[in-house]
């Protein structure tokens, strides 16, 4: 079955840098594109970034252009989001998730990651 | 990016219908048939209700269907179930390459 597990939230002070690792088994990887998605606590969802299957393309949210990137390891299963210059509105769980099959929707997640931007 | 429009909030007792709209352009729902819906309960990860408008993933119930007219998408539950409780979420592609979420919808079930 899909699981997505991601890794490296925490508390990290206004400024600073967090880098979040999505570890991906049950299909195959390299067939599909992949998310993440944040949700601020006890707020909605909001689209953070998207990655295509081979690495080609990447989309972000125009908030965090030129601050954050996302990257993936086709050999390794893994999908990563480098954080930098973090503001305190980027306080929220992070979710890793896999694209459709038919692109641009989610149809798997993760349990989430929570990065909390506090001095 | 401005967030697609649901409403706050929609109630109904059980066995009722209900329908949630999802409000945006024609650079987003208007424009695309890459709209889905989320069903998040409390504390929960979101799960896939509907993608693509209108089709139902593997093991989702056809009490939950999805329909667009112009930039205006719709999911609709029918005989409501008190487990239907939840937030709901429309999501949709943009002509930016980029995707954006409503600001999400509370169901109450009376």
């Amino acid at each position: 079955q899909v699981q997505l597990v991601e890794s490296g939230g925490g508390v990290v002070q206004p400024g600073g840098s967090l880098r979040l690792s999505c570890a991906a088994s049950g299909f195959t990887f390299s067939s599909y594109g992949m998310h993440w998605v944040r949700q601020a606590p006890g707020k909605g969802l909001e689209w953070v970034a998207f990655i295509r299957n081979d690495g080609s393309d990447k989309y972000y949210r125009d908030s965090v252009k030129g601050r954050f990137t996302i990257s993936r390891d086709n050999s390794k299963n893994t999908v990563s989001l480098q954080m930098n210059s973090l503001r305190d509105e980027d306080t929220a769980v992070y979710y890793c998730a896999k694209d459709g099959a038919y692109g641009f929707n989610y149809d798997y997640w993760g349990q989430g990651t929570l990065v909390t931007v506090s001095s | 990016q401005s967030a697609l429009t649901q409403p706050a909030s929609v109630s109904g007792s059980p066995g009722q219908s209900i329908t949630i709209s999802c409000t945006g352009t024609s650079s987003d729902v208007g424009g695309y048939t890459y709209v889905s819906w989320y069903q998040q309960h409390p504390g929960k990860v979101p799960k896939l209700m509907i993608y693509d408008v209108s089709n139902r993933p593997s093991g989702v119930s056809n009490r939950f269907s999805g329909s667009k007219s112009g930039n205006t998408a719709s999911l609709t539950i029918s005989g409501l179930q008190a487990e239907d409780e939840a937030d709901y979420y429309c999501s949709s592609y943009t002509s930016s390459r980029t995707l954006v979420f409503g600001g999400g919808t509370k169901l109450t079930v009376l």
